[in-house]
């Protein structure tokens, strides 16, 4: 079956770094996607890995692990703006299946 | 319009009422998608439509119904609306069914009372 997990909320203090996991099975996988979500807006794209190992963008990186099923989130030099709900989501069988979004709180 | 526009932005609606929300993307994408979003439930895919002309049903297609006459509009209806169905509504839209990134509109805020 298909299945995609990651905690419900996190707290981190500004200027530190957060990890945010992310575990998935499915299979037809074709990649695996961040987004962030501000409360009362739409999610928006922050990175998008179909090969194995890290990609950084800026204060945040990606990594993915195709034979595990896992992927982090890894922001860096938290700021009070990244106060969010990070989604995670596969990309399997042409279809988003997305998991229930980690709420990561930043406390000053 | 730039990107992808939902409208209403939020709505009370009776319970058995019908309604339609509407979808637009200018963007000339392909595949387009409505979820729902409930807390703690994550986006739940309801519809979706891999090319004008064609639809499918996702994960909780019950109580709904979409079409896709043309590439830019998505409509999703509600033909008598059920307090359970009280959710936001998220369109999204992508390139191609698989491989790239979705662009959401900015979200329907439905209460059904």
């Amino acid at each position: 079956g298909q299945n995609i997990d990651q905690p419900t909320e996190m707290t981190a203090t500004e200027g530190a770094i957060v990890q945010i996991n992310c575990t998935y099975q499915t299979s037809g996988f074709n990649g695996l996607f961040w987004y962030q979500q501000h409360a009362g807006e739409a999610p928006t794209f922050l990175s998008y890995n179909v090969l194995d190992g890290l990609e950084e963008k800026g204060r945040f990186s990606s990594f993915l692990s195709r034979s595990k099923g896992y992927s982090y989130l890894l922001l860096k030099e938290l700021q009070m703006k990244d106060s969010a709900s990070y989604l995670c989501a596969m990309d399997s069988n042409y279809q988003l299946i997305w998991g229930a979004g980690t709420k990561l709180i930043i406390k000053p | 319009i730039a990107g992808i526009t939902q409208a209403p932005t939020s709505q009370i609606l009776a319970a058995g009422r019908r309604m339609t929300l509407r979808c637009t993307q200018d963007m000339r994408h392909n595949a387009m998608y409505w979820y729902r979003q409930d807390l703690g439930l994550g986006l739940r895919l309801i519809h979706y439509s891999n090319t004008a002309g064609t639809t499918g049903k996702g994960e909780v297609p019950d109580g709904y119904s979409v079409s896709r006459a043309n590439t830019d509009d998505f409509p999703l209806t509600l033909a008598s609306a059920v307090p359970s169905q009280t959710s936001v509504y998220f369109c999204a839209s992508r390139t191609s069914i698989g491989g790239t990134e979705a662009f959401f509109g900015q979200g329907t805020r439905l209460t059904v009372v």
